[in-house]
Order: C-alpha cells, then sequence, then structure tokens
C-alpha cells in the first residue's frame, strides 16, 4: 500500500544508546516530518525537510539529527539517547507548502531506561 | 500558550447525536487548517481540511471555519461508537509548510 513506512515499530534502548528510525514515503512527496507525541503534550515538531536537500529544527530539536537521504528517505537519528526521549515517534510527509494536510505513518514507539 | 488550543475533553455524547469538537488558534497569519482522528495506538489519520471562511461538509463530518474568530469546528452527525477517537486540529502557523497541533479531543461516543 502506497504511504509512509516507518522502521522500527518498537525498540528499547539503555541510556546513552544510540539509534536510527527510519522513514519512506512512495507518494513523491516534497516535504516531510518527524514528530513526538507524548501524553498532554500533543504532537510536537523535532525536525522537518520542507524540500530534497534541506532540512530545519522544528520546536523540540536538542538530541536529534536528521538525514534526508533522499526524495524519499528521512531518517531521525539519536546520538546518545535519554529518558526524557522516551516517546512514541511518527514521521509524516506532504506535498509541501500550501493547503496540504500530512499523511503519518504507523509509528516508532521508544522507550529509554 | 500553544499556538493551536484544544479542549482536552473527554466529550461524550449518546448514539446518533451530533458531536462538536472545538479549536482556537492564535497566529492570524494561518491560512489552511485540518482535523485529524486518532485511534489509541495508532497513528493521526487526515478526515477533513479547511481554507476558507465557513462550511465545508464531507458526509456525516461539517468543518467550520472562522477567521474572525479564529476559530475551527469540526461536527460530526449521527455519531457512531467507531467515531470514538481522540481528534486532532491543525493549522499551517508560521512556515507554510508546518502544521502546529493542539493537544486533541477524546470524543467519547455512548450505546
Amino acid at each position: 500500500n502506497a504511504g509512509v513506512t516507518q522502521t522500527p515499530k518498537f525498540q528499547v534502548l539503555k541510556t546513552g544508546q544510540s539509534m536510527t528510525l527510519q522513514c519512506a514515503q512512495d507518494m513523491n512527496h516534497n516535504s516531510m516530518y518527524w514528530y513526538r507525541q507524548d501524553p498532554g503534550m500533543g504532537l510536537r515538531l523535532i525536525y522537518y525537510s520542507a524540500s530534497e536537500g534541506t532540512t530545519d529544527k522544528g520546536e523540540v530539536p536538542n538530541g536529534y539529527n536528521v538525514s534526508r537521504l533522499n526524495k524519499r528517505e528521512f531518517s531521525l537519528r539519536l546520538e546518545s539517547a535519554a529518558p526524557s526521549q522516551t516517546s512514541v515517534y511518527f514521521c509524516a510527509s506532504s506535498e509541501g507548502a500550501g493547503p496540504y494536510g500530512y499523511t503519518f505513518g504507523s509509528g516508532t514507539r521508544l522507550t529509554v531506561v | 500558550q500553544k499556538e493551536v488550543e484544544q479542549n482536552s475533553g473527554p466529550l461524550s455524547v449518546p448514539e446518533g447525536a451530533i458531536a462538536s469538537l472545538n479549536c482556537t488558534y492564535s497566529d492570524r497569519g494561518s491560512q489552511s487548517f485540518f482535523w485529524y482522528r486518532q485511534y489509541s495506538g495508532k497513528s493521526p489519520e487526515l478526515i477533513m481540511s479547511i481554507y476558507s471562511n465557513g462550511d465545508k461538509e464531507d458526509g456525516r463530518f461539517t468543518a467550520q471555519l472562522n477567521k474572525a474568530s479564529q476559530y475551527v469546528s469540526l461536527l460530526i452527525r449521527d455519531s457512531q461508537p467507531s467515531d470514538s477517537a481522540t481528534y486532532l486540529c491543525a493549522g499551517n502557523t508560521g512556515t507554510a509548510s508546518k502544521l502546529t497541533f493542539g493537544t486533541g479531543t477524546r470524543l467519547q461516543v455512548t450505546l
């Protein structure tokens, strides 16, 4: 099915470990996003890529890095995981600037112990 | 203060009734608004978008936008138990390609 694919779906890390969350879309969308969702906080933007070759910080970028590998793929890296990064992470894509909504991936549930 | 505000609920309505969900926003430059439905443990799913003042209808759903008062609403007619979910309001505040989300309103449709 067309859409946004995220891997892995679940992950447990120890404090200080690193990992990369992968995201790929097959809708030829220009823009891609990484959000985290925490109870009572809603969806908060970590990083986004308005178009291939560009990335920008969102609301909560500290502790994360991103790579827009090509038009399809946008990865999120945690270099040294902390318990505060325990969350559900969603990747999303859209056609870009304008009246376009997002298509979300199925999410990654990350626990840092 | 968040740029997009929603009452967290829960909003409880009986089956067959109209559910009314509301959202306010602070950035007058916002142009497009979206309603997402999120079932527990699942990802958000786009159900409605609205860009112009007034009403937009799609099946049992009606989105309403009032830019002068800076509010957006979603009406769900003939509510069904399957409509029980959290509804997220989002607007393209700031950079046009980014969306800012409210914290969501949990809707419970009771039998």
